[in-house]
C-alpha cells in the first residue's frame, strides 16, 4: 500500500515569510494528492489538491509543486498570515482504502 | 450542496461502558465513508472505511466495531471502551478513492 512521509513535523516562520512543507510517496500508481488544514479543535478541511497530470497548481497565496520522478510533492504558503497557523496535512492515495495521509505539520507563524 | 453530520459533538464515558457515534450524509448518494480517530496532537488514524451498505473494512484490530445500516449512515460502536479510546472521531466521505470531506468530529473522553 501507500507511505506517505511528510516533514517537517513543526515548522516556525515569521508573518509575511513563505513556509514549505514537503511529502514523499511510496506508490508510483498514485495520482491525486490533497493537502488539508486542521484548526486547533476543528476538522480538517481540504485547502488545495493536485493530479498527476499536472506539475503545479496554485490559489492565492498557496500552491502545490508535484514532482513524479522523484515521488515527492509540497505545499508552498507565501506571505504567511496568523490565521495560517495549524496542522497540515498531506495525503496520497492508498488504494481501495482510499487517502494515507501523512502525519502532520504544525506550522507556527511568528508575529 | 452536500453535508455531514456527527452526533454527538463531545461524550464523556466511564470504562466499560458502551458507545455509539453516528454519522450522516446528505446531499449524495452511494458514498464511501471512512472512521477516523485522532489522539491529542497526532495524525489521523483510519478505523474502518465502507464502500456500500453492510460492508465495513477494519485498519486496526481494536475493540471498536462499525456498521452501516443505510446508505448514508455510518455508526462507530463499542461494547466496552478503554481508557485509550479517548479522541477526536471523525467520519468522512468521499467519491472512489479520491477527495474525503470531514464531519465536525466527536471528542470522546473516556474516565
Amino acid at each position: 500500500g501507500e507511505n506517505v512521509e511528510q516533514h517537517p513535523s513543526t515548522l516556525s516562520v515569521q508573518e509575511g515569510d513563505s513556509a514549505v512543507i514537503k511529502c514523499t510517496y511510496s506508490d508510483s500508481a498514485s495520482n491525486y494528492f490533497p493537502w488539508y488544514k486542521q484548526e486547533l479543535g476543528k476538522r480538517p478541511q481540504l485547502i488545495i489538491d493536485i493530479r498527476s497530470n499536472v506539475g503545479e497548481k496554485k490559489d492565492q497565496r498557496i500552491a502545490v509543486t508535484l514532482n513524479k520522478t522523484a515521488k515527492h510533492f509540497s505545499l508552498h504558503i507565501t506571505e504567511t498570515q496568523p490565521e495560517d497557523s495549524a496542522v497540515y496535512f498531506c495525503a496520497g492515495i492508498g488504494g481501495a482504502d482510499g487517502l494515507t495521509f501523512g502525519k502532520g505539520t504544525h506550522l507556527i507563524i511568528q508575529p | 450542496s452536500q453535508t455531514i453530520h456527527q452526533w454527538p459533538a463531545t461524550l464523556v464515558q466511564p470504562v466499560g461502558s458502551p458507545l455509539s457515534l453516528e454519522c450522516t450524509v446528505e446531499g449524495t448518494s452511494n458514498p464511501n465513508l471512512y472512521w477516523y480517530r485522532q489522539a491529542a496532537g497526532r495524525g489521523l488514524q483510519l478505523l474502518f472505511y465502507s464502500v456500500g451498505i453492510g460492508q465495513i473494512s477494519s485498519e486496526v484490530p481494536q475493540n471498536l466495531s462499525a456498521s452501516r445500516p443505510q446508505d448514508r449512515q455510518f455508526i462507530l460502536s463499542s461494547k466496552k471502551l478503554l481508557l485509550s479510546d479517548s479522541g477526536f472521531y471523525l467520519c468522512a466521505w468521499g467519491r472512489g478513492t479520491d477527495t474525503q470531506y470531514f464531519g465536525p468530529g466527536t471528542r470522546l473522553t473516556v474516565l
